[in-house]
């Protein structure tokens, strides 16, 4: 089977740093998006990481360890606006031809 | 430049009708994904289409369908409604078949009573 773990909320304060980790087993493993989705709304593609190491994107960096099956997603210098649901997402077919999402992180920042 | 346009934004139907969803990706891209999403879940990948050709398909039953035209736009077409088809059906397109980075549209809302 496929499967795709991330915590199911995290929660933060303005100006804080959060890391949200997703670990996955699939049948195949070509590459691991991010996905930003607020309420209502359609998601929005943050980053991709198809090789090992750290993609820097302004306030968002993805992180990726296939050896470890393991990625993370960390968002500094939080905002209100970053209140959302993330999700991590493997593209498991070379062809690009199927892309498993996991169920999301609920993220919460406070003031 | 026009992002990705899914139409209609909502819709209700009676279990055992018929439903067609319209997307248009945005200008140039080539790819349109479908995907399911239910409250408090991730997407749930239906289909892909390439150069009007598809690509795969997720695990889905047979009352699912689509294609996708010349212009790139896209049809998915989900016969015998259930309960369980409400959800929101997101439209996503991307340059490539490479699905890593997909742009989406804002969903079409399907309610079956």
């Amino acid at each position: 089977g496929q499967s795709l773990e991330q915590p199911s909320e995290v929660t933060a304060v303005e100006g804080a740093i959060v890391q949200i980790n997703c670990t996955y087993q699939t049948s195949g493993f070509y590459g691991l998006s991010w996905y930003q989705q607020h309420d209502g709304g359609a998601p929005t593609f943050l980053s991709y990481n198809a090789l090992d190491g750290l993609e820097e994107t302004g306030r968002f960096s993805s992180f990726l360890s296939r050896s470890d099956s393991y990625g993370y997603l960390l968002l500094q210098e939080l905002q209100m606006k970053d209140s959302a649901s993330y999700f991590c997402a493997v593209r498991v077919n070379q062809a690009g031809t199927a892309l498993i999402f996991g169920k999301g992180t609920t993220l919460s920042v406070s003031s | 430049d026009a992002g990705v346009t899914q139409s209609p934004t909502h819709l209700i139907k009676t279990r055992g009708q018929h439903v067609t969803l319209r997307c248009s990706p945005i200008s140039g891209h080539k790819s349109v994904s479908w995907y399911q999403q239910v409250l408090g879940q991730g997407p749930q990948f239906i289909f892909q289409y390439y150069e009007k050709e598809e690509r795969g398909r997720g695990n889905f039953p047979d009352r699912f369908s689509a294609r996708q035209f010349p212009n790139y736009s896209s049809e998915l077409n989900v016969n015998a409604l259930l309960l369980g088809d409400s959800a929101l059906y997101l439209c996503a397109s991307s340059l490539t078949g490479e699905m890593g980075e997909q742009y989406f549209g804002p969903g079409t809302r399907l309610t079956v009573t």
